[in-house]
């Protein structure tokens, strides 16, 4: 299995410029989630999704739209990129909705909007 | 939703036991107490989690008050490589993915 993974891994975009963040894990995990890391600070939940087809918003879903479409993907769409938006992304997935799940980590895309 | 507090950095020496500390007295009955940790540069990291009872495995031992508003995380034999920021956090048993991270311990480990 290879896990959560990220693409792109590094990225730098200009004020105003939309992109898109990929994640995808080979578990069949039911949930996945989109969290954000600021320097020195824990992370922050920004979208989530029980499934395919549900989402919904998380602590800071401002400036961010997410879909799923399938188990497998849960892609984050930046609308318009702000430099505040400058920060590290990290896809989470976990198999069930009890907290007695093991949540896994992509390791992050790392975004600057200048 | 409960909260958790944790030091902001604790040190060890390599080979020696550490024990990480978290309160979290608003914690509710269906919380469950999950540690994760972040190496530099890494997304985070499961370590453990447990309900009421402590519980073991091959990376650290969780151990839970028995008024549940404190536990420990312990590394029997610390290494360079369990430098970290370790988090410890509330899941509660019905959310959904909804993990709440604090800003967590870092972890300095002495050779």
């Amino acid at each position: 299995n290879a896990g959560v993974t990220q693409t792109p891994k590094f990225q730098v975009l200009k004020t105003g410029q939309s992109m898109t963040l990929q994640c995808a894990q080979d578990m069949n995990h039911e949930y996945m989630s989109w969290y954000r890391q600021d320097p020195g600070m824990g992370l922050r939940l920004i979208h989530y999704s029980v499934g395919a087809g549900i989402t919904d918003q998380g602590e800071v879903p401002n400036g961010y739209n997410v879909s799923r479409s399938t188990t497998e993907d849960f892609p984050l769409r930046l609308l318009s990129a702000a430099p505040s938006q400058t920060s590290v992304y990290f896809c989470a997935s976990r198999t069930g909705l009890a907290g007695n799940n093991e949540q896994f980590f992509g390791p992050g895309t790392r975004l600057t909007v200048l | 939703d409960a909260k958790t507090t944790q030091p902001n950095s604790m040190e060890s020496n390599e080979e020696e036991p550490v024990h990480l500390p978290c309160n979290h007295s608003t914690i509710s009955g269906t919380d469950y107490i999950h540690w994760y940790r972040q190496l530099p540069s890494q997304g985070p990291e499961y370590v453990i989690h447990g309900l009421t009872s402590n519980v073991n495995n091959r990376m650290a031992s969780l151990a839970i008050a028995e008024d549940r508003k404190s536990s420990t995380l312990i590394l029997h034999r610390a290494t360079l490589r369990d430098a970290a920021v370790y988090y410890c956090i509330l899941s509660l048993e019905t959310s959904g993915s909804r993990l709440t991270f604090g800003e967590g311990t870092q972890l300095t480990v002495n050779p």
